[in-house]
């Protein structure tokens, strides 16, 4: 079993739809949370970072922590076409030392 | 501000022939180093990473090596390539200090093909 899950879609939604992504673990060591956006050919670039649980909203997109269940959320509101991208979950905690656990990435499509 | 570059962009390469894959981060010191490949429509793989100059951990036996032979500058190399060794290569840097060191930041990938 791999240590974080997340589906690799696609996920096609119309512009303006909400854009629902989450991921699963399995460590209860983890602590930090991070979603990052890939397009296609191009390096992940960081979205949203959490520390613990909890909600953290910047903009359109929110990202929720729910410890106690090890799922993880992000949420982009008012989709737009250049959302369209692949989304990465990652987490580390204490004892990672420096080294982040990545999801295989969610491919999102937002039609016009 | 931060910026991290990788050069080559894009890279062609036979079978046999060695490789040399550069990444230099600019504004910020002593920075942890990271090279990852991505195989097509899958997830990142940590290849290797170093907290220092001529600090090297190795994830995952294999055909490449990496040197870090200044602060700011992490290489990835290989003597011979193999097909398997085709993908899209990542440098990311993280912070060893301060607010959010866990934050890897990544530079815009050379993709590799073996022929």
């Amino acid at each position: 079993q791999k240590e974080v899950e997340q589906d690799p879609g696609p996920l096609s939604v119309p512009e303006g739809a909400i854009v629902s992504l989450n991921c699963t673990y399995s460590n209860s060591a983890f602590q930090y949370f991070m979603w990052y956006r890939q397009y296609s050919r191009k390096g992940p670039e960081l979205l949203m970072y959490t520390y613990s649980s909890g909600n953290k909203e910047d903009g359109r997109f929110t990202a929720q922590v729910d410890k106690s269940s090890k799922y993880i959320s992000l949420f982009i509101r008012d989709s737009q076409p250049s959302d369209s991208a692949t989304y990465l979950c990652a987490m580390s905690g204490a004892d990672s030392w420096g080294k982040l656990q990545f999801g295989a990435g969610t491919q999102v499509v937002v039609t016009p | 501000s931060q910026t991290i570059h990788q050069w080559p962009a894009t890279l062609v390469q036979p079978v046999g022939s060695p490789l040399s894959l550069e990444c230099t981060v600019e504004g910020t010191s002593n920075p942890n180093l990271y090279w990852y490949r991505q195989a097509a429509g899958r997830g990142l793989q940590l290849l290797f990473y170093s907290v220092g100059i001529g600090q090297i951990s190795s994830e995952v036996p294999q055909n490449l090596s990496a040197s870090r032979p200044q602060d700011r500058q992490f290489i990835l190399s290989s003597k011979k390539l193999l097909l398997s060794d085709s993908g899209f290569y990542l440098c990311a840097w993280s912070r060893t200090s301060g607010d959010n060191t866990d934050t890897q930041y990544f530079g815009p990938g050379t993709r590799l093909t073996v022929l």
